[in-house]
């Protein structure tokens, strides 16, 4: 089954803790994505990869870590300078950067009290 | 500044018939356009997308037009169905190239 998971489904922490999300894709895709939700808006991009040990900060960067040391995996931290952390995070990827589709995962729904 | 603009209020439609939801864009030329179907608690689903070139793409019973000198994309469902009910987005290509701005989505609402 190809496709791309993120866990966990729900995640709850209290103010001034460090959390990362996971994201894990077996499309062999170069690109990969993080996007905050928060209710009823679109979708806002948080940091992007293009390759491998390479990525890029998206809108709305502030507040928040990533790493891409392998094509597979594009782990999150929201860390404790982010603001607002409480918001619907969905990770995606694509074949590259640019116009190609983007395939997402199901979404951590982060709650920081 | 940038702009993507879908209508905020959920679109209300009689099963059975066509709906027409709008895509609005300021300050991008973009080659493309996609739209994508979300689910509530769900991530997006690629549906469509439409190169500059192209007025008009369908795919079953959806239909999506591209008209850059009006800077708009116009999505239909036609025979639309209870099923169909969603938020769509639309998303395009910064003028960099490098990656998708998506629009605040507008709720479809089918009734049976």
């Amino acid at each position: 089954d190809g496709g791309i998971t993120q866990s966990p489904k729900y995640l709850f922490r209290k103010e001034g803790q460090n959390v990362t999300l996971s994201c894990e894709q077996n499309l062999n895709h170069d690109a990969m994505y993080w996007y905050r939700q928060d209710p009823g808006q679109g979708l806002r991009l948080i940091y992007y990869s293009q390759i491998v040990n390479d990525f890029q900060k998206g809108d709305i960067a502030e507040g928040y870590s990533v790493s891409r040391e392998k094509k597979e995996s594009f782990p999150l931290t929201v860390t404790s300078a982010q603001k607002n952390p409480t918001a619907f995070y969905l990770c995606a990827s694509s074949i590259r950067t640019g116009s190609y589709e983007q395939y997402f995962g199901p979404g951590t729904r982060l709650t920081v009290t | 500044s940038q702009k993507i603009e879908q209508n905020s209020e959920a679109l209300n439609i009689q099963e059975g018939k066509t709906a027409t939801l709008t895509c609005n864009y300021t300050n991008y030329s973009p080659a493309y356009l996609q739209w994508y179907r979300q689910d509530p608690g769900r991530g997006p689903v690629f549906l469509l997308l439409i190169r500059e070139n192209e007025k008009e793409k369908r795919k079953e019973r959806l239909k999506v037009t591209f008209d850059t000198t009006l800077k708009q994309s116009l999505f239909h469902i036609t025979a639309s169905q209870p099923a169909d009910s969603a938020t769509y987005l639309c998303a395009l290509t910064n003028n960099a190239g490098n990656m998708l701005t998506f629009g605040g989505g507008t709720r479809l609402m089918v009734k049976p």
